[in-house]
């Protein structure tokens, strides 16, 4: 199976700031990462896929970069409605495995 | 607009069969491409893929737990169907069914959007 760790496991963060959440594969999947948002009580939604794309719908300040085993979420300018837990998933190979998550606080 | 959700009982007990249904509107299942996805999240956990079901029938299960798997599709019905047998009090989750998005000549796709989960509790 292809582990897929995700740092940090938490993090707080005041509104305006820049954020990078990372996510490292235990092998290569080339570009095959999407990025997901779960707010509480809700279903996950996708917010970057293929590792750089940017979901249609989704504000300009999420942006993702990397391939390989390397891979990171940015959020340029956070704003109070992007507290949320934050996954990576690899749609390389099966099992179709996510990151632990990364739950986002704003201050 | 692409729906999907998620039917079964809310409660089971240890040792018996789960069965889950996904009912989605919006999109064909024999559409070349086109896949359902199931995936759950234990309380306060992270998400943990299932299974997939394509368009053509293949199917995919998580290794782990492909012994208590079976995903099948009714295409009249517009519906995906997941078993799982043996039920324990771990598999108290969040089940989510989810649409696959791939890009056309591609292998890029991902899961979206996602049904509103039901919550499956194990217990005697």
């Amino acid at each position: 199976d292809i582990q897929m760790t995700q740092s940090p496991s938490s993090l707080s963060a005041s509104v305006g700031d820049r954020v990078t959440i990372t996510c490292r594969a235990s092998q290569s999947i080339s570009s095959y990462l999407n990025w997901y948002q779960q707010k509480p009580g809700k279903a996950p939604k996708v917010l970057i896929y293929g590792a750089s794309s940017l979901q249609s719908g989704v504000p300009s300040r999420f942006s993702g970069s990397g391939s390989g085993t390397d891979f990171t979420l940015t959020i340029s300018g956070l704003q109070p409605e992007d507290s949320a837990t934050y996954y990576c998933q690899q749609s390389y190979g099966t099992p179709y495995t996510f990151g632990q998550g990364t739950k986002l606080e704003i201050k | 607009q692409i729906t999907l959700k998620e039917s079964g009982p809310t409660l089971v007990k240890p040792t018996q069969t789960l069965t889950l249904t996904c009912t989605f509107s919006g999109f064909s299942i024999t559409t070349s491409g086109v896949g359902v996805g199931w995936i759950r999240q234990p309380p306060g956990k992270a998400l943990e893929w299932l299974a997939l079901i394509y368009w053509d029938d293949d199917k995919r299960y998580s290794p782990s737990l492909k012994s208590r798997l079976t995903i099948t599709k009714d295409t009249p019905k517009d519906q995906v169907v997941l078993t799982m047998t043996n039920m324990d009090p771990v598999d108290t989750a969040t089940y989510y069914c989810a649409h696959r998005v791939v890009v056309a000549g591609t292998n890029v796709w991902w899961f979206d959007p996602w049904g509103q989960g039901t919550l499956v509790t194990v217990s005697s």
